[in-house]
């Protein structure tokens, strides 16, 4: 079974301060997604990265892929109130039917 | 273009009764997937369907949960003799290809059991 773990679970800083949360696992994906999710709304797709050591820039948000494929990280500069949200990170699973989530970082950016 | 479509936005059923989610997808896909998601939680994957077909269930229960996208109308997610545990958000999401690829989430159904 391929699985997903997301740290931290929780992470609450002061607006301006740069942060990392990390999407790791065991197996290899093909692809990886990272999604935003609000309160009351469904997922949206931030980035989709595909090729070991991917880096790909949306704004103040950087995510990179593993080289091996197996892991993947966000970072944000300069953190907004804005930024404050669950931070969902999907893997595309072996047999590339369905993706597969973590369990979410809570992020909360203090004014 | 209208994004995923889920209805109802919220649902109240009493223990033992039967539950409908609706799920109308992006127009052009024909690719649906349910998940689930409990408060502070990911979200886990129950079943994969394509028009008139169910590709992978593997993460629905296998009792008292079924689901259906026929030829016309939305995707159906059936929750009979429902019970507190049921207690949860459910999203669709549609794909115009295979899945593996970025999908479109509607804003979900809450489903909360007395």
């Amino acid at each position: 079974t391929q699985l997903l773990e997301q740290s931290p679970q929780f992470l609450s800083i002061q607006e301006g301060e740069n942060l990392t949360v990390y999407c790791n696992s065991s197996s290899v994906f093909s692809s990886l997604q990272w999604y935003r999710q609000e309160p009351g709304e469904g997922p949206v797709l931030l980035v989709t990265v595909v090729t070991g050591g991917e880096v790909k820039k949306l704004k103040r948000l950087t995510f990179q892929f593993g080289d091996a494929r197996k892991d993947s990280s966000l970072h944000i500069t300069a953190a907004q109130p804005g930024d404050t949200g669950l931070y969902l990170c999907a893997g595309a699973d072996s047999s590339a039917s369905k993706i597969i989530f973590g369990s979410g970082t809570r992020l909360s950016i203090r004014p | 273009n209208a994004g995923v479509m889920q209805n109802p936005r919220h649902l109240v059923r009493r223990r033992g009764q039967e539950a409908r989610l609706r799920c109308s997808p992006m127009k052009g896909h024909s690719h649906v997937y349910w998940y689930r998601q409990l408060p502070e939680e990911g979200l886990k994957f129950m079943v994969y369907l394509q028009k008139e077909n169910i590709i992978d269930e593997s993460g629905m229960p296998k009792e008292r949960f079924s689901a259906e996208f026929p030829k016309e109308g939305p995707s159906i997610l059936r929750i009979q003799q429902v019970v507190r545990g049921d207690s949860a958000a459910y999203f669709c999401a549609s794909s115009p290809v295979t899945g593996g690829q970025p999908q479109h989430f509607g804003d979900g159904t809450r489903l909360s059991i007395l």
